[in-house]
């Protein structure tokens, strides 16, 4: 598609239990990365993708959060034990080159009770 | 760590006066730029970006100004309209691509 695809909009998850995000990037878009948003404020990078393969993991927590972007499959993003302080928009982003603009999909919203 | 942060939370101006949201950012290295508009419940929307190697830009009713010297940098909006009100986000890119943001400046066009 012409834009970044995220599902689910909205996500509500218990404290501990597991939360999935997707992410279909632009066609023809060879780097995905994925954003946090707390409150409204400063987007924390958490790990981008050059197609298949990790390109930067360093923003991701090394507990509890994973990511896949697998071929002709949206990318995913999960979290195994859910807590409050993950509670925050996610955003997924792509671009065509490493150098190239990010263009950001309409994001998921995650609540942690 | 390097950041990029901004001087004014909350810009509010008359409708048809003109914006400037600057931000300012402490990584002499980064070479890349960007302006994103968030509107409330969407994602941040590209408006405009600069390389190092150019010190303005200029899109359709939006300049981007880059100040190398003081490490600054300046959105501006033309004859601001009702539509522009939103948050304001400037970031710039590292060597591995990843984005880093502002804390956002709010705009409030009043008629």
């Amino acid at each position: 598609g012409e834009e970044v695809a995220q599902t689910p909009k909205h996500l509500v998850r218990g404290e501990g239990q597991k939360a999935k995000l997707y992410c279909a990037p632009i066609k023809g878009h060879s780097y995905v990365f994925w954003y946090q948003q707390v409150l409204k404020n400063e987007f924390k990078f958490l790990i981008s993708f050059q197609n298949e393969n990790v390109f930067d993991e360093t923003g991701m927590p090394k507990e509890r959060f994973s990511a896949k972007c697998l071929p002709n499959s949206p990318c995913s993003l999960e979290i195994q034990a859910t807590k409050l302080e993950d509670s925050a928009v996610y955003f997924c982003a792509s671009s065509q080159w490493d150098t190239d603009t990010q263009y950001f999909g309409p994001g998921t919203r995650l609540t942690v009770l | 760590g390097e950041s990029v942060g901004l001087h004014l939370p909350t810009l509010s101006v008359q409708e048809g006066d003109n914006s400037i949201i600057n931000c300012a950012y402490s990584n002499s290295a980064s070479d890349y730029f960007i302006w994103y508009k968030q509107e409330s419940g969407k994602g941040p929307q590209f408006i405009i970006d600069i390389r190092s190697n150019m010190d303005k830009r200029q899109g359709q009713r939006v300049t981007v100004l880059l100040n190398k010297t003081v490490k600054h940098l300046s959105l501006q909006i033309a004859a601001t309209q009702p539509g522009d009100s939103a948050v304001y986000f400037c970031a710039e890119k590292e060597n591995t691509d990843k984005l880093i943001f502002g804390t956002g400046t709010r705009l409030q066009v009043f008629p």
